[in-house]
């Protein structure tokens, strides 16, 4: 089966630290997403993890275990527009193909 | 470029309409993706095209759903007829042929169904 587990909230304060887990169960593994999507909004792309380690761009970074199947989406000096819901999306099935089965969110509330 | 286009952008309807849904996917993109998105189940693939062709039909919920893509520039989301479970926002989202890369999604519909 297919599984993609997220926290369902969170909650942080302006200027800290935050770290939005994600764990999945696929058939097939061909590289992990971070989308990001503020309320009422199309999600859009944050970054992408194929390999074991850290992936870092600016503020966010992302970390991705094979063998654990677990991801994490750090984000730094929060602001707060970062305040959104981010998806944690594995692209499970083999070949070419860009399907791609997401997790429910996590909705990040940030706090002055 | 205009990004992914739908309409409408939202759609009021009583129960038993027709509805159709309308997605033009970035230019060049070679796959075509449909989403629902509610709270309770977040994000579900419901089909999705490669070069025009329906690849991936399983998470479409019935025979009430259809979808089409007549040519690479256009595609459709036909639900006939029309239910109070199917309000959701659909998203549609077009990516490039390949691993690495990301889907780009549109605006969303977001459909009421009375």
């Amino acid at each position: 089966g297919q599984n993609i587990d997220q926290p369902t909230e969170m909650t942080a304060t302006e200027g800290a630290i935050v770290q939005i887990n994600c764990t999945y169960q696929t058939s097939g593994f061909n590289g992990l997403f971070w989308y990001q999507q503020h309320a009422g909004e199309a999600p859009t792309f944050l970054s992408y993890n194929v390999l074991d380690g850290l992936e870092e761009k600016g503020r966010f970074s992302s970390f991705l275990s094979r063998s654990k199947g677990y991801s994490y989406l750090l984000l730094k000096e929060l602001q707060m527009k970062d305040s959104a819901s981010y998806l944690c999306a594995v692209k499970g099935d083999g070949g070419a193909t860009n399907k791609l089965i997401f997790g429910t969110g996590t909705l990040l509330a940030v706090q002055p | 470029d205009a990004g992914v286009i739908q309409s409408p952008r939202h759609e009021v309807t009583e129960m038993g309409q027709e509805v159709t849904l309308r997605c033009k996917p970035i230019s060049g993109h070679d796959y075509l993706f449909w989403y629902r998105q509610t709270m309770m189940r977040g994000l579900e693939l419901l089909i999705y095209f490669n070069n025009n062709v329906p690849i991936d039909d399983s998470g479409m919920p019935e025979d009430r759903f259809s979808a089409k893509m007549p040519n690479a520039s256009f595609s459709t989301l036909k639900i006939q007829p029309s239910e109070p479970r199917d309000s959701a926002v659909y998203f549609c989202a077009s990516s490039l042929l390949g691993q690495f890369y990301e889907q780009y999604f549109g605006p969303g519909t977001r459909l009421t169904v009375t």
